[in-house]
């Protein structure tokens, strides 16, 4: 079974420095990854696919298929940033999203 | 109201009691489901539905009763629970099954708690 892993709990970082969200996945065919987000008091959103390869927020990832990994990255955070941040992996035209266990992150002024 | 929408978004209940959670969606989507989100682990799937129709029963115990009875509404029903079922139930629907932007669309949660 595929399985999404994120090492990091709690990320902590200062206003304009760079954040790095680690996700590692284990799957051996060509799984779909994407990254989700919650603010606090709001709901479980889509931050940002794979596929779309876009900037989202200022947020990218890029999937790396020879370390199976997935990581999400900002090079300036922002206060407004801090949220608990949601790795989800499933496979090409299936229905169940795999989470990770997530990361809160937060950014001090 | 746009979106999905939960309730209630707080519940106590005993052990012996028998309640249920609500969910709708407004988004015209074809498929729904419920996640377990407990502490310190990874969200949980529990079932899903297409166009009212059951597709996954993830090993879910039988005290926890699906329905789904049209599209847009889907419940989960709550009988003789136990403490350790205490959670957020997440409700979620999306545009279809299979296929599509995989993109989920969550309501706020029912808060549960088992006493």
């Amino acid at each position: 079974a595929q399985r999404v892993t994120q090492p990091e709990k709690l990320l902590s970082v200062f206003k304009g420095a760079p954040v790095e969200l680690k996700c590692n996945y284990s799957y051996s065919g060509s799984p779909e990854l994407f990254w989700y987000v919650q603010y606090s008091r709001q709901r479980l959103q889509l931050l940002l696919r794979h596929i779309s390869r876009e900037s989202i927020k200022g947020f990218t990832a890029d999937l790396n298929k020879g370390e199976t990994s997935f990581h999400l990255k900002k090079p300036f955070a922002q206060e407004e940033d801090s949220a608990m941040y949601y790795c989800a992996l499933r496979l090409r035209n299936d229905y169940k999203l795999s989470f990770g266990a997530g990361t809160t992150v937060t950014v001090r002024a | 109201e746009t979106g999905v929408t939960q309730t209630p978004r707080h519940l106590v209940m005993g052990m012996t009691n028998k309640k249920s959670l609500k969910c709708e969606q407004h988004l015209g989507h074809n498929a729904m489901y419920w996640y377990k989100q407990s502490a310190k682990k990874p969200l949980e799937l529990m079932f899903v539905y297409s166009l009212e129709e059951r597709v996954e029963n993830n090993s879910v115990p039988s005290r926890f009763s699906p329905e789904c009875p049209n599209s847009s509404h889907l419940f989960l029903h709550l009988h003789t629970l136990q403490p350790e079922d205490s959670a957020l139930y997440l409700c979620a629907s999306s545009q279809d099954v299979q296929g599509g932007s995989g993109e989920l669309f969550f309501g706020e949660g029912s808060r549960l708690t088992v006493l």
